[in-house]
């Protein structure tokens, strides 16, 4: 089973600072099969961005995905007051399990 | 527009069975596998089970393997997750939700408490 692990746990920011969210895997990922999910209280999750860097309907350019092997990264520019939110990477590894990260939490300053 | 709507969790007994159900519209269902996935209280996401487009594959998480069963009716755009022999640690928010071709979870329900308590 590939376990994932995201750092930091929380992030505290300013409207307008750059998030940068890391996920890395204990052993190499398909890049087609890693997604960012962020989730709101009382929500349930939204897919963000899917396939490591394509963005999912709907979504914000200030969101944007990258990484490869065992190391991916969710970076959203000029954080606004909606971006507050619990963030999940996930994977896939071509046959069962589905993993998905413990999450980071972006909070307010 | 898609929609997923999720339904039948509730307050069960240890050993006590469940069934939960996900009524889908809004696409072409059996174009899809479908998945469950379950969130304890403050806990990440954690995948249970997936049932691929017919019902011809499914899959589970192992913790749950030979306790729970995912079946679908794709007259019904409906997808189900018979939970037997429920356990104190199954009690979580359970989503059903669209698996896309890159086996991400395009899609989800808004979710059903199961609460397994004596």
């Amino acid at each position: 089973e590939i376990v994932l692990t995201q750092s930091p746990g929380t992030l505290s920011l300013s409207p307008g600072e750059t998030a940068t969210l890391s996920c890395r895997a204990s052993q190499t990922v398909y890049t087609t099969h890693l997604a960012w999910y962020q989730q709101k209280p009382g929500q349930a999750p939204r897919l963000l961005i899917y396939g490591t860097s394509n963005r999912a309907t709907g979504v914000p350019d200030r969101f944007t995905g990258s990484g490869s092997g065992t190391d991916f990264t969710l970076t959203i520019s000029r954080v606004e007051p909606g971006d507050f939110a619990v963030y999940f990477c996930q994977q896939y590894g071509g046959s069962p399990p589905y993993t998905f990260g413990q999450g980071t939490r972006v909070d307010i300053q | 527009e898609v929609q997923l709507v999720d339904s039948g969790g509730r307050v069960v007994r240890p050993g006590e069975s469940l069934r939960l159900s996900c009524a889908a519209s809004g696409f072409t269902f059996d174009d899809y596998a479908m998945s469950w996935v379950r969130q304890a209280p403050g806990a990440g996401p954690e995948w249970v089970s997936t049932i691929s487009w017919n019902g011809g594959s499914t899959s589970y998480t192992d913790s749950v393997k030979g306790r729970f069963s995912t079946s679908r009716d794709n007259a019904k755009n409906s997808v189900f997750l018979q939970m037997n022999r429920l356990r104190v640690e199954d009690t979580a928010v359970y989503y059903c939700a669209r698996v896309n071709y890159y086996s991400n979870f395009e899609y989800w329900g808004q979710g059903t408490l199961v609460a397994v308590s004596s």
